[in-house]
């Protein structure tokens, strides 16, 4: 089976811009979670998605926010970024295997908030 | 909350020396553990997991075993290799609900393996 997938992988932006971010799950997952890994805060969880329903929100603020489509892909949008939201976004896929669901990371976005 | 704490890094081992990452854990219920490795530029893998006390979960020569009475999941490895050297992530997801998708990290451990 193909890995997550992310795109783009590397992302520029200025501040005050918006960006969104993309990921396709492994074929079959229906849970997409989002994650933000900065050196400051390390690997914080941002929301998790499931049949197209937000379950799970981490503390950020409400500048960002994500949806999932039919097909399980997943966006994240960032509204009026700020130098702090520099950081490699990165999302995982899963699905139960009986023994509880793990989680697959795809390659992340680096996104760069200049 | 819950919380993962891993030891401080940076590790710098001799190729072939044993390894030994120690990971503690608050959560309330019973979390599953898992250990992640990230190699330069790329995102996190899955290296091997457990569900419940006293599994042992191993993968390529690393094996870390959940152990409740001390609330760790420590991983190690008997003889690492120059390919190893990497960041390694302990993490949990707590059981129950109202946890979904979240795993909660450690900081991370930086691993230098040399020649």
């Amino acid at each position: 089976k193909a890995g997550v997938t992310q795109t783009p992988r590397y992302l520029i932006k200025t501040r005050g811009q918006q960006v969104t971010l993309s990921c396709s799950p492994i074929s079959g997952h229906r849970s997409v979670s989002w994650y933000q890994q900065t050196p400051g805060q390390g690997l914080q969880f941002l929301f998790e998605y499931f049949s197209e329903t937000q379950r799970n929100k981490g503390n950020f603020p409400g500048r960002f926010s994500g949806r999932q489509f039919s097909n399980s892909r997943s966006e994240m949008n960032v509204s009026t970024l700020e130098l702090g939201d520099s950081a490699l976004y990165l999302c995982a896929s899963s699905s139960w295997d009986g023994n509880g669901d793990t989680q697959y990371f795809g390659p992340g976005t680096r996104l760069t908030v200049l | 909350g819950d919380s993962v704490t891993q030891m401080e890094g940076p590790v710098t081992l001799s190729e072939e020396a044993f390894l030994t990452i120690n990971c503690t854990y608050t959560a309330t219920g019973y979390p599953s553990l898992f250990w992640y490795v990230q190699y330069p530029g790329e995102g996190l893998q899955l290296l091997l997991k457990a569900t419940k006390a006293d599994d042992k979960g191993s993968n390529k020569g690393f094996e870390a075993t959940y152990r409740k009475e001390t609330t760790s999941f420590h991983l190690e490895k008997g003889s690492v290799q120059v390919s190893d050297s990497a960041v390694y992530f302990c993490a949990l997801r707590e059981a129950g609900g109202t946890s979904y998708g979240k795993l909660t990290f450690g900081q991370g451990t930086i691993l230098t393996v040399h020649p």
